[in-house]
């Protein structure tokens, strides 16, 4: 049973940088992206971004240029980092395993099939 | 960015009900599309993947169809814990992946 076990810091100052891991425990970190999305108190859900086991990522163009998702799989983890917060970030967190890719050259997208507890994160000064 | 525009955005309904919520994307997403389940301070829940196909261990009272820019979830006989938000979302196109705005499902 895989399961997502994340954490990171939940009260930030403007400016400073979010900081949040995801660790993938109980089965393969292979052959799945794996993604951020966040969801603003009261409101629907964000998609951040996505990453590979071999690090290909791929990013929101709203938050791309704040945004860096990293992975480590020596660790089976992947990471968060989004820059110069504001308010505006103040979220719930949550990390996915994403089912997708290419099968015999044809792609599919299964979803996110298994999702991490949600970390809030709140931007105040 | 493709839109993806859920409706209603809030429904009642009663134990028992047949409910069906709509999601159209604002261009072609072939079948790509998922349903998610969201309850109160959880996780989303995934339901449906592919517009049609059942995620292992989801009742079979949930169905999605569709395909294009037009799709479905139904709930065929509503039980006391399907009461919930549920987003739509694509992922043919993109980044970025997005989502619906959510449709809540309330207790009449």
């Amino acid at each position: 049973q895989v399961q997502l076990q994340q954490w990171g810091a939940g009260l930030l100052k403007p400016s400073e940088t979010l900081s949040l891991t995801c660790a993938v425990y109980g089965g393969s970190f292979s052959g799945y992206y794996w993604s951020w999305i966040r969801q603003p108190p009261g409101k629907g859900l964000e998609w951040i971004g996505e990453i590979n086991h071999s690090g290909s990522t791929n990013y929101n163009p709203s938050l791309k240029s704040r945004v860096t998702i990293s992975v480590d799989t020596s660790k089976n983890q992947f990471s968060l980092k989004l820059s110069s917060v504001t308010a505006a970030d103040t979220a719930v967190y949550y990390c996915a395993r994403v089912r997708r890719g290419y099968s015999y050259a044809r792609y599919y997208y299964y979803g996110m099939d298994v999702w991490g507890q949600g970390t809030t994160v709140t931007v105040s000064s | 960015d493709i839109q993806m525009t859920q409706s209603p955005s809030s429904v009642s309904a009663s134990v028992g009900d047949r409910v069906t919520i709509t999601c159209r994307a604002s261009q072609g997403i072939s079948s790509w599309l998922a349903w998610y389940q969201q309850k109160p301070g959880k996780a989303p829940k995934l339901l449906i993947y592919a517009a049609s196909s059942l995620q292992s261990g989801v009742p079979s009272r949930f169905s999605g169809s569709g395909s294009g820019t037009d799709f479905t979830l139904t709930i065929s006989s509503l039980q006391p814990e399907d009461f919930a938000t549920y987003y739509c979302q694509q992922a043919n196109s993109f980044p970025p992946i997005t989502f619906g705005q959510g449709t809540r499902l309330e207790i009449k």
